[in-house]
């Protein structure tokens, strides 16, 4: 089945600062997501994003379908951007529809 | 615009119970998935159904069974629970199937098995 790397696994950013999450996949897909886990647990919709750019307020996300990558940008990062990105392919075919990414577990420090 | 709900939030059960959870999809979403999160094992694929059918499973075993109602809420149910069942079980609801459409998510059911 396809494969989804998340880099990097964890991250210690500095209130204020930005970051850059990296997710990699191993074959072509139909669909990408960025999703936050806050920490009761609930998935929270970020992007959905098979291709091109997306931009809302401090989060931006691109996807280069053709290279197999996508990128979460998080600018001015705030305590509460703190948690789990997790990134998700979906693809026709095969016998996995949706493949989630192991995340990156990113934590704010005031 | 109701969200994903899922229900019971929380659970605790003890080996050799069964155990059934709900999810309630968006209003006009036909497609059900079933997700497994643990530490280890991270989010893990378990089934989803559209339209009352089942059109893909992960890679569990037997005892983790599932089915979809007219209304589109689904149920997935779990026979003679192991220890490490104990995991948040997510859903998630989508107009389309097969992984072409955007997933959102319900806030999980917690099951604890003792």
């Amino acid at each position: 089945g396809i494969q989804v790397e998340q880099s990097p696994p964890d991250l210690i950013l500095q209130e204020g600062a930005n970051s850059t999450l990296r997710c990699n996949f191993s074959d072509s897909v139909n669909n990408l997501q960025w999703f936050h886990q806050n920490p009761w647990g609930q998935l929270i919709n970020l992007f959905y994003i098979p291709s091109g750019t997306k931009q809302n307020g401090r989060l931006s996300a691109t996807t280069v379908a053709t290279e197999r990558y996508s990128l979460l940008y998080i600018s001015s990062s705030q305590t509460t951007d703190s948690g789990v990105y997790f990134c998700a392919v979906g693809r026709s075919g095969g016998y996995q529809k949706v493949t989630f990414g192991t995340g990156t577990k990113l934590q704010v420090i005031p | 615009k109701a969200g994903v709900t899922q229900t019971p939030r929380y659970l605790i059960k003890t080996r050799g119970q069964q155990v059934t959870l709900s999810c309630s999809p968006i209003s006009g979403h036909r497609s059900v998935s079933w997700y497994q999160q643990t530490p280890g094992q991270g989010l893990q694929f378990l089934f989803e159904y559209f339209s009352e059918t089942q059109r893909n499973k992960g890679n569990f075993p037997g005892r983790f069974s599932g089915r979809q109602f007219s209304n589109s809420r689904s149920e997935m149910n779990v026979s003679t629970l192991e220890l490490g069942d104990s995991a948040l079980y997510l859903c998630a609801s989508s107009l389309g199937s097969g992984g072409t459409g955007e997933l959102f998510f319900g806030e999980g059911s917690r099951l604890t098995v003792l």
